[in-house]
This record gives C-alpha cells, sequence and structure tokens, in this order.
C-alpha cells in the first residue's frame, strides 16, 4: 500500500543553516504531496504543497520538489530561524483504489540561536 | 475566519470509561476527518465524512469506537469503554472538498490519557 518514509529526527541546527529534511513515499497512483508543520502548542498546519510531477512548492523560504522518478519530496530551507524551530510531516493524498491521506511520522527540528 | 474547534483539550480517564470528542470545522467545509497520533508518530485517519455521510471509515475500530457528523457540520467521535493503548492525540481536520490536491485545517487536537 501506499507510504510516506522521512528522516528521522531530531535534527539540530544553528540559525542560518541550511536545513534539508529528506522525504519519500511508494503510491499507486498519482498522490499529490504536502508538508505541513507543527509548531509547539499549535495544530498542525500546511506549509507547501505539490500536485504533480516537477512541482515545486514553496512558503516561508521553504521548497520542496515533486520528483516522481526517485519518489521523493524532500524540504529545504537556504537558511533557518529558531522560530523554524518544529515538527515537520511529509504527507500523501491519492484516490487510486479509493481516497486516501497518509502521514510520515515527522521530524523534529531544534534551530539554536 | 475562524479555525477547526475542538474540545475538550485534555482529557484523563480510567480504563473501561467512555469519552467523547467534539469537533465544529471551518464553515463551509464539506469534508471532516478525524484522525489519531500516537506519541511520536504521524497522524493516521480514522474516519472521513464528506457532507454528513461516513465515505471511510475503514480504519475506525467499530467494536468500540462511533462517530457522528450531524446536518453535516460539526462532529463527535466516542470511545466506549476506553483502553489503555487508546491514549493519543484524536485530531480533527476539515476540508472545502475531497480532491487530493485539497489542504486540510486541524484543529489543536485532543489529548487523551487513559489509565
Amino acid at each position: 500500500g501506499d507510504s510516506v518514509t522521512q528522516m528521522e529526527g531530531p535534527v539540530t541546527l544553528s540559525e542560518e543553516a541550511f536545513l534539508t529534511i529528506n522525504c519519500t513515499y511508494t503510491a499507486t497512483g498519482y498522490p499529490s504531496l504536502f508538508w505541513y508543520v507543527q509548531y509547539p502548542g499549535e495544530g498542525l498546519q500546511l506549509l507547501l504543497k505539490a500536485t504533480k510531477a516537477d512541482d515545486k512548492g514553496s512558503n516561508k523560504g521553504f521548497e520542496a520538489t515533486y520528483r516522481k522518478e526517485t519518489t521523493s519530496f524532500h524540504l529545504e530551507k537556504g537558511s533557518v530561524q529558531v522560530s523554524d524551530s518544529a515538527v515537520y510531516f511529509c504527507a500523501l493524498s491519492d484516490h487510486t483504489g479509493g481516497f486516501k491521506t497518509i502521514f510520515g511520522a515527522g521530524t523534529r527540528l531544534f534551530v539554536k540561536a | 475566519e475562524a479555525g477547526v474547534v475542538q474540545s475538550p483539550r485534555y482529557k484523563i480517564i480510567e480504563k473501561k470509561q467512555p469519552v467523547a470528542f467534539w469537533c465544529n470545522p471551518i464553515s463551509g467545509h464539506n469534508t471532516l476527518y478525524w484522525y489519531r497520533q500516537n506519541l511520536g508518530q504521524g497522524p493516521e485517519l480514522l474516519i472521513r465524512y464528506e457532507n454528513e455521510e461516513a465515505v471511510d471509515d475503514s480504519q475506525l475500530p467499530k467494536d468500540r469506537f462511533s462517530a457522528e457528523r450531524l446536518k453535516g457540520v460539526d462532529s463527535t467521535l466516542k470511545i466506549q469503554p476506553a483502553e489503555l493503548g487508546d491514549s493519543a492525540v484524536y485530531l480533527c481536520a476539515s476540508s472545502l472538498e475531497r480532491g487530493v490536491t485539497d489542504t486540510q485545517y486541524f484543529g489543536p487536537g485532543t489529548r487523551l490519557t487513559v489509565l
């Protein structure tokens, strides 16, 4: 069945460092891909999304490109800030064989000043 | 615009007791989701509604869990009786439609502890 695998955390970086959080997926159809973020004490919220191959989603300095050939959707940011400390979830939505949304286990990011 | 509202935020109960969670989605959102999130894991879908119809409840443990969405607006998720393994955060989300490209908007969740 469909699945999402993302790199284990926690990831600890210094402010202004480059961030990559890896995400790969398996899907029988052509899913849409999402990154959600959960800040401390808050609910999950959409960070960015891409709905077809080679699309790039971007928001708040974060980017991710839908790579069908490598079944990946890695999250990147060129210069992280302390306020980026949160848990990041990669997810897919697919309607092949019935609508479904599947989340990865989440990657916790700590950014030190 | 108000977000997804959930109550209570926290609940502590003894095992074998019943418990209920309430969710009010964003106004106009036709699709409502209930997820369970165990510690250190991502959300797992329990049930999805399109308006008042439960269109996907394949992951809902029907022997003890039930849900309803009256009039296609707010929803209640119930557990009876609760077991120790039900301790988790229960998340409600809503989306405008049910398409695979749609963004889901999440509430803050209800943290359930079963003793």
